[in-house]
């Protein structure tokens, strides 16, 4: 499967922990996006990567978030000590260039219990 | 409020046309996309077009857009139960940058037999 992968598909976390999100880009791809979908709104622009740098990180919260995009291995969507208000789908997307249009994986569902 | 809006359900009889409308805010909008969210999938581009453009037509699809209005509206025409999806409308003012990408709430379409 050549497409962007995401994983897990679902998670379930305690308020308090720790929730990693994790993507791998197509073969090829060296651009990583994260959007946040809140039920019944649309996708919200979180962070923007090239392969170890943050590029644009003027949509996702200052506090408890961070994202990384190493130089081997997928990259990791990190939200510590989450609160119900983190529930949602979380989306990654990449792309060849900051040019080319988006392929996006399937998402993971955080719920927050 | 939202840059993008989009009405969230729209339900049509197998066979007929179905319109999906999307209305959006800003006026420097230069590339309006439409996505389809099939059940448990990322998103996947299914057209786009340019501000210069009024009319775009693809086999079944048609994209119509006022941009006096700023009103973007999706026809899928002999519509058919694989339609089933929620179809995501969204605007990016430039090409150069994939994150300045925003997106409506998305429109779920029933087929019904």
């Amino acid at each position: 499967n050549a497409g962007v992968m995401q994983n897990p598909r679902h998670l379930v976390r305690r308020r308090g922990q720790e929730a990693r999100l994790r993507c791998s880009p197509m073969k090829g791809h060296s651009h990583v996006y994260w959007y946040r979908q809140l039920p019944e709104e649309g996708l919200k622009f979180m962070v923007y990567l090239q392969k170890e740098n943050i590029i644009d990180e003027s949509g996702m919260p200052k506090e408890r978030f961070s994202a990384e995009f190493p130089k081997e291995g997928p990259s990791i969507l990190r939200i510590q000590q989450v609160v119900r208000g983190d529930s949602a789908a979380y989306f990654c997307a990449s792309s060849r260039t900051a040019r080319n249009g988006y392929t996006f994986g399937s998402g993971t569902r955080l719920t927050i219990v | 409020g939202e840059d993008v809006e989009q009405s969230l359900f729209l339900s049509v009889r197998e066979g007929d046309s179905s319109v999906i409308n999307c209305t959006y805010t800003d006026s420097s909008s230069t590339y309006l996309y439409w996505y389809k969210q099939e059940p448990g999938a990322g998103l996947q581009l299914l057209t786009y077009i340019f501000s210069n453009m009024d009319m775009k037509q693809d086999q079944r699809l048609t994209v119509l857009l006022n941009k006096k209005d700023k009103h973007l509206s999706l026809r899928i025409a002999d519509t058919q139960t694989g339609d089933s999806a929620i179809y995501f409308c969204a605007e990016s003012p430039t090409a150069y940058n994939n994150n300045d990408m925003r997106f409506g709430a998305g429109t779920r379409l029933t087929v019904k037999p």
